[in-house]
């Protein structure tokens, strides 16, 4: 029930594609959804994060679309360009986690020029 | 201003003997989360820090142990060292009131 499944594990798209990347929940009581960005030696980094009362939300070229009814959010990435390449983490978690996070196994994505 | 510091940056150690990492959060954040990250999965949840009590715990062993300093600091503690320990270990920092987490750049353990 912990469990947060991620894909697809890897991704290419050209320059100026859609990047899609796709997460699946099983514990309602999750009610924060974030999304990281992680590049080679360094820390993961916060994307953009939903709660479960919206089934969208977009900033800049970066959206996340929700659906409660599924257990299912993704992430989509307009315009991609080479500097989005790297490896991207969803997450859940909630007050009733305590801060902590649940993180899926992430996605490699390279955007090719 | 400076975000999360973490001390040091890489770590070669003997099975069997123990490590100390170091992790200065960002300013204004009270919470200290410690997670393990082995190449090529998503960070696990070791344990959260806040007023310097461990309030909620992953599934670690004893082995991995913790402390969190009056300046909010924290410091994890690996005993017995197993070759499965290798990892990247990332601190992440947070106001206990909300979910925004700010990560370190980790600590690169390798035991050997």
């Amino acid at each position: 029930q912990q469990q947060v499944k991620q894909s697809p594990q890897s991704l290419i798209v050209q320059k100026g594609g859609i990047s899609i990347i796709n997460c699946a929940y099983e514990n309602t009581a999750f009610d924060y959804f974030p999304w990281y960005q992680q590049f080679p030696g360094k820390g993961p980094a916060l994307l953009i994060a939903i709660r479960p009362d919206v089934s969208e939300k977009k900033e800049g070229r970066f959206t996340i679309s929700f659906n409660k009814s599924a257990k299912q959010f993704s992430l989509h990435i307009m315009d991609s360009q080479p500097g989005d390449s790297a490896t991207y983490f969803c997450a859940a978690g909630g007050n009733n986690q305590g801060g902590k996070l649940i993180f899926g196994q992430g996605t490699e994505l390279s955007v090719k020029p | 201003d400076a975000g999360v510091t973490q001390s040091p940056t890489h770590l070669i150690k003997t099975r069997g003997q123990q490590v100390t990492l170091r992790c200065s959060p960002k300013s204004g954040h009270d919470t200290v989360s410690w997670y393990q990250q082995a190449l090529g999965q998503g960070p696990q949840f070791i344990f959260q820090y806040y007023e310097e009590e461990e309030r909620q715990r992953g599934n670690f062993p004893d082995r991995f142990s913790g402390h969190q300093f009056p300046n909010y600091s924290s410091e994890l503690n690996v005993n017995a060292l197993l070759l499965g320990d290798s990892a990247l270990y990332l601190c992440a920092s947070s106001p206990w009131s909300g979910n925004g987490y700010t990560f370190g750049s980790g600590t690169r353990l390798t035991v050997v």
